[in-house]
């Protein structure tokens, strides 16, 4: 079973508008991490942001806003005002605590905005 | 401070070849990945060390797949023989953290690689 989810593969947003990134996430583990990671086209993942388990509360960063749900098991990405240097893919990845360093990726989804 | 280094950044090989990518973490990171990224997906985990040890290589394919890290620094990633199959973007990915830590990943550029 796939134990990150992200449903929509490709989204196109014309630029300034707001765009929301759905990541559900399977785990049986009560402390755990997840992560957003974005990959422009250079190929290098670059970190966004963690959240643990413990930590539900929602986060906004410049542009970039997160809302963690534990009830739905998803952790979903929005950024506002979008712009043409967001166009990326953006992974969603979980660390369950039990078995240490061990990341689970999503399959992405590929943000194109359109000037 | 300089990041995660990978080389070659492209390799284009024929089937039946051998191929060997280099990693250089970042210094003072204990943990090294190695992931394949196919293409329109997400890295799948290939090999996990801490320092010299490698403690998670489940899906490593043993028959043709080969990883080092001797001294616990840099990492070599072999294939031999490539197969068609083979071909993705091969990413070395550090953290600082051993064990239980799990921090956020920092990633290199990646080695493309196809085979012909």
């Amino acid at each position: 079973a796939q134990k990150v989810t992200q449903a929509q593969t490709e989204i196109s947003v014309v630029e300034k508008e707001d765009v929301t990134l759905d990541c559900v996430y399977e785990t049986r583990d009560t402390t755990y991490y997840l992560f957003w990671y974005k990959q422009p086209p250079s190929g290098e993942l670059v970190f966004l942001i963690r959240r643990n388990s413990f930590d539900e509360q929602n986060e906004i960063s410049g542009r970039y806003s997160w809302n963690f749900q534990k009830s739905t098991s998803s952790f979903n990405f929005t950024i506002t005002a979008s712009q043409v240097v967001d166009s990326a893919v953006y992974f969603c990845a979980l660390s369950e605590g039990n078995t240490g360093n061990q990341f689970y990726f999503g399959t992405g989804t590929s943000l194109t905005v359109i000037p | 401070e300089a990041g995660v280094v990978q080389s070659p950044r492209y390799k284009i090989i024929e089937k039946k070849q051998p191929v060997a990518f280099w990693c250089n973490p970042i210094s003072g990171h204990n943990t090294l990945y190695w992931y394949r990224q196919n293409l329109g997906q997400g890295p799948e985990l290939l090999i996990r060390y801490e320092n010299e040890e490698a403690v998670d290589d489940s899906q490593l394919p043993k028959d043709r797949f080969s990883a080092e890290r001797l001294k616990g620094v840099d990492s070599t990633l072999k294939i031999q023989p490539a197969e068609l199959g083979d071909s993705a973007v091969y990413l070395c990915a550090s953290s600082p953290g051993q064990g239980s830590y799990t921090g956020e990943l920092f990633f290199g550029e990646g080695s493309r690689l196809t085979v012909l």
